[in-house]
């Protein structure tokens, strides 16, 4: 069956780079797009980026200085890595499968950032 | 980046009580936004897509209206298991963005 799931540290000291890997299955990411969403404690949620099924990316504009998803199909795993860390990127980091469209239908479990020295 | 405005932000309602909750674009993006639920300790959940269709499992009393900038989502006969707390999402262009998101409680 479908499933994402998200991994990476869960502590990271500031001004240092974040790497997460959402592991999927299920599926192949050539077919399928996978977008990164996260989501500080107690606030809302934030679109960070999308690796499309063809291989291209998008970005929110205002992270994309610091911000790069990349992938390895044959292991199928998508890679968020974000650089000069600070304390308000800490927060739960998503992936999630969009089928088509605007059609978002299976979302990992999520992982919990801390920027913290 | 299109901006979403939604309202209002918090928002207290009996069982049975219709409510609405609007998200207002910063330019037309012709009908291309979602809505998602999402309860505490939990990955969201998309409800509908594309303005007004209702994505497979989700309850009929949620709805979806809307064009060009104005758009709107209502829960009819609201339920328990309704409480939550839920986003528009845009896709009209290549980057994406959530509104700011509405918590809905029991009054």
């Amino acid at each position: 069956q479908v499933q994402l799931k998200e991994s990476g540290p869960g502590l990271v000291q500031p001004s240092q780079t974040l790497s997460l890997t959402c592991t999927v299955s299920g599926f192949s990411l050539t077919s399928y797009n996978v977008h990164w969403v996260r989501q500080p404690p107690g606030k809302g949620l934030e679109w960070m980026g999308v690796i499309w099924s063809g291989g291209n990316t998008d970005y929110n504009s205002a992270l994309k200085p610091r911000l790069s998803i990349s992938r390895d199909s044959s292991k199928s795993q998508v890679f968020l890595t974000m650089n000069s860390l600070q304390t308000e990127d800490t927060g739960i980091y998503y992936c999630n499968r969009n089928n088509y469209g605007g059609y978002v239908d299976y979302w990992g479990q999520g992982v919990m950032v801390t920027v913290s020295s | 980046d299109i901006q979403l405005t939604q309202s209002p932000p918090s928002l207290s309602a009996s069982l049975g009580d219709k409510v609405t909750i609007t998200c207002q674009t910063s330019q037309d993006i012709d009908e291309y936004i979602a809505w998602y639920q999402q309860k505490p300790g939990k990955a969201p959940r998309q409800l509908i897509r594309y303005t007004s269709t209702l994505v497979s499992g989700s309850p009929s009393r949620f709805s979806g209206s809307g064009s060009g900038r104005d758009y709107s989502f209502s829960i009819s006969n609201v339920e328990s298991e309704d409480i939550a707390s839920y986003y528009c999402l845009q896709y009209a262009t290549l980057s994406w963005t959530f509104g700011g998101g509405t918590k809905l409680e029991l009054k």
